[in-house]
């Protein structure tokens, strides 16, 4: 069964600081990868998803992620954090055989960015 | 461009009455859709999905339903409402065009449905 993992139930930065919020997987196969953002009483916005190809992905709103498929990881960054990223980051896997039911969330990571 | 319009935001019922909650994509035909529940504001799990008109699918037991009575539209359903019902609904779509454009699933805004 695939799995995701998000360690980090709550991560503060401090705005102009470089952000990572972490994201592990396991599937089967290969993996399609995505980052979903939530602001409060909001629905899930797309960020970036891996598919295939350059295993450093750029995103919506200066974010990208980077796929390591040794340590199975997926884990998203940005450079300098800004107090409007302030939400629930959420990391979501599916294995590419199989269908986008079966897509995977995590717990959700709430990124606090203080000003 | 593809939006999803999703109704009423907010929803307050008393336990046993019905519900139904609606879901309409557009800019696209033939959507795979989704209802979501979040519970606790973070867990995501997944009750129904339909890859078209008439086609659902359950994914967990429980004390709802879902139609899909025209092509973009996906309606959330229950008889009588139960306490446990509350929760904040999120209906879904994806298209199915190509495989690496079609794999990307994109949310509505959310219901927050209160049973009281």
């Amino acid at each position: 069964a695939q799995s995701v993992a998000q360690p980090e139930d709550q991560v503060n930065v401090a705005e102009g600081n470089p952000l990572t919020v972490k994201c592990t997987y396991s599937v089967s196969g290969n993996p399609y990868l995505f980052w979903y953002v939530q602001y409060p009483n909001r629905g899930l916005q797309f960020l970036l998803k891996y598919i295939t190809g350059d295993n450093l992905v750029k995103g919506s709103y200066g974010f990208e992620a980077e796929f390591n498929k040794s340590q199975t990881s997926f884990h998203l960054k940005k450079p300098s954090a800004l107090v409007s990223d302030s939400a629930l980051y959420f990391c979501a896997v599916r294995d590419i055989s199989g269908s986008a039911r079966q897509l995977t969330f995590g717990s959700g990571t709430q990124l606090t960015v203080l000003p | 461009s593809q939006t999803i319009h999703q109704w009423p935001a907010t929803l307050v019922q008393p336990v046993g009455s019905p519900l139904s909650l609606e879901c309409t994509v557009e800019g696209t035909s033939n959507p795979n859709l989704y209802w979501y529940r979040q519970a606790a504001g973070r867990g995501l799990q997944l009750l129904f999905y339909s890859v078209g008109i008439g086609q659902i699918s359950s994914e967990v037991p429980q004390n709802l339903s879902a139609s899909r009575p025209q092509d973009r539209q996906f309606i959330l359903s229950s008889k009588k409402l139960l306490l446990s019902d509350s929760g904040f609904y999120l209906c879904a779509w994806k298209t199915e065009r190509t495989k690496l454009s079609g794999n990307t699933i994109y949310f509505g805004e959310g219901s927050w449905l209160t049973v009281v």
